[in-house]
């Protein structure tokens, strides 16, 4: 089973659309969680880290579960340059950080 | 400005000829490592260095090198590359300060192709 596992997508949404990624993670040892933007080509960059109490930057909501173990992204108001692969990244006590396969978000007119 | 470059970005090359991708932050982070990127993989760290002389192998080490001998270089040495190694490579740094909390700057990326 991989450590972290995510839905690819693509996900095909409307602008104005909300859409929430969901992402799965198999260590219960996990300590630290974060989501990334990448963008085709381009080198991934950090969108938000996940805290505990959940956290909202903007239009975009992080969560955790971790009775569950999984963490979630909410995107409110899709525009069109939301569209990209978003990562989730999950660190335990090594230093070797675990990244999801990526969801592709597609936002149309 | 504050990046993490890495050389060549593009790359064709033969099976078995040496090669070298530098990667170089102007960040003084003390953590460094190295990625592979390949479709439906998604991004697998090859080498990671928690500071100058320490280097230690990450999810996918074989058939690659790596050197840290001075705090911002951190280049990757494929001694014999084979066809296999194809990928689009990245290279990032972060702080060690808190590792765990603090986010990695990606160069923007080598793309490979070894024939």
């Amino acid at each position: 089973r991989k450590e972290v596992e995510q839905d690819p997508g693509p996900f095909n949404v409307p602008e104005g659309a909300t859409v929430a990624f969901n992402c799965t993670y198999s260590n219960s040892a996990s300590q630290s969680f974060f989501w990334y933007r990448q963008d085709c080509r381009k080198e991934p960059k950090l969108l938000m880290s996940v805290y505990s109490s959940g956290n909202e930057d903007g239009r975009f909501t992080a969560q955790l579960n971790r009775a569950s173990q999984y963490i979630s992204l909410l995107i409110r108001d899709s525009k069109l340059s939301d569209s990209a692969t978003y990562l989730c990244v999950v660190m335990g006590g090594s230093y070797i950080p675990t990244f999801g396969r990526g969801t592709s978000l597609i936002v149309h007119p | 400005e504050a990046q993490v470059t890495q050389n060549p970005r593009y790359l064709i090359t033969v099976t078995g000829k040496k090669l070298t991708v530098t990667c170089s932050q102007n960040m003084n982070h003390e953590y460094m490592s190295w990625y592979r990127q390949d479709p439906g993989l998604g991004l697998r760290q090859i080498y990671y260095s928690m500071n100058v002389e320490v280097t230690d192998k990450g999810d996918v080490p074989e058939g690659y090198k790596v050197s840290r001998k001075e705090k911002r270089n951190f280049p990757l040495i494929l001694e014999s590359p084979s066809p296999n190694q194809t990928s689009l490579y990245f290279c990032a740094s972060s702080s060690r300060d808190s590792i765990s909390y603090n986010e990695q700057f990606f160069g923007p990326g080598t793309r490979l192709t070894v024939l």
